[in-house]
């Protein structure tokens, strides 16, 4: 089957603009996922979408960080303005959680650097 | 919310030793406890997972074990080869409804396998 797909790979930015990452997860799954990882750190989940409702967004700076999930398909996770400390990778997850089944998909993310 | 300790944060060991990282969560709620495997410039991938009523979960040259009682769990591979170098990140979380699972991570480990 074929895999998340996130884009752009690589983003480089002023501070202070906006920029946009895009994700489309495995078809058929109804949970997505969006983390922050940092150089060095784990991912943290920023949202959780189920079907295009939020399960999970107290992780997310809700004064510059905007996700939505349109149909329940697509996501796009928003920056703005962008701050130096939001360089990270940003990795979208999915997953479809018949009983049994809790593994999540990782797509290969998208590098952000702020300058 | 739940934390999530991982030692050691670097691991170097000869091709065909052992090894073992370790984990601890805070929240006696969590109830799920994968581990995931990243290798440079790539996507987290599940290599393993265990639920709160099991103890101990083998695949092959890895396997997990898990003390409720203590909240830490273990992953350990035996017969390292170095294409086993990478990130290992441990993580825990609770069904936050409906069979989603809220992730979160450790801070990973870097295993260094020489041959």
């Amino acid at each position: 089957e074929a895999g998340v797909a996130q884009s752009p790979r690589y983003k480089i930015i002023e501070k202070r603009q906006s920029v946009a990452f895009w994700c489309n997860p495995i078809s058929g799954h109804a949970t997505l996922y969006w983390y922050q990882q940092i150089l060095g750190q784990g991912p943290k989940l920023l949202i959780q979408f189920q079907n295009n409702g939020v399960v999970d967004d107290s992780q997310l700076p809700k004064d510059r960080f905007s996700a939505e999930r349109l149909k329940g398909v697509d996501s796009t996770l928003k920056i703005q303005p962008a701050k130096l400390e939001d360089s990270a990778v940003y990795l979208c997850a999915s997953s479809y959680p018949p009983a049994g089944s809790y593994e999540q998909y990782f797509g290969p993310g998208t590098r952000l650097t702020v300058t | 919310g739940e934390n999530v300790e991982q030692h050691p944060s670097t691991l170097s060991v000869q091709e065909g030793d052992s090894a073992v990282i370790k984990c601890t969560y805070s929240d006696s709620a969590s109830n799920y406890f994968p581990w995931y495997k990243q290798e440079l410039g790539k996507r987290p991938q599940l290599i393993i997972d265990i639920r709160s009523n099991v103890g101990e979960k083998k695949d092959q040259r890895i396997a997990v074990t898990l003390n409720k009682t203590a909240k830490h769990f273990s992953l350990h591979i035996t017969e390292t080869q170095p294409e086993d170098s990478a990130v290992y990140f441990c993580a825990a979380s609770y069904d936050s409804g409906g069979s989603n699972y809220k992730l979160t991570f450790g801070k990973g480990t870097l295993l260094t396998v020489n041959p």
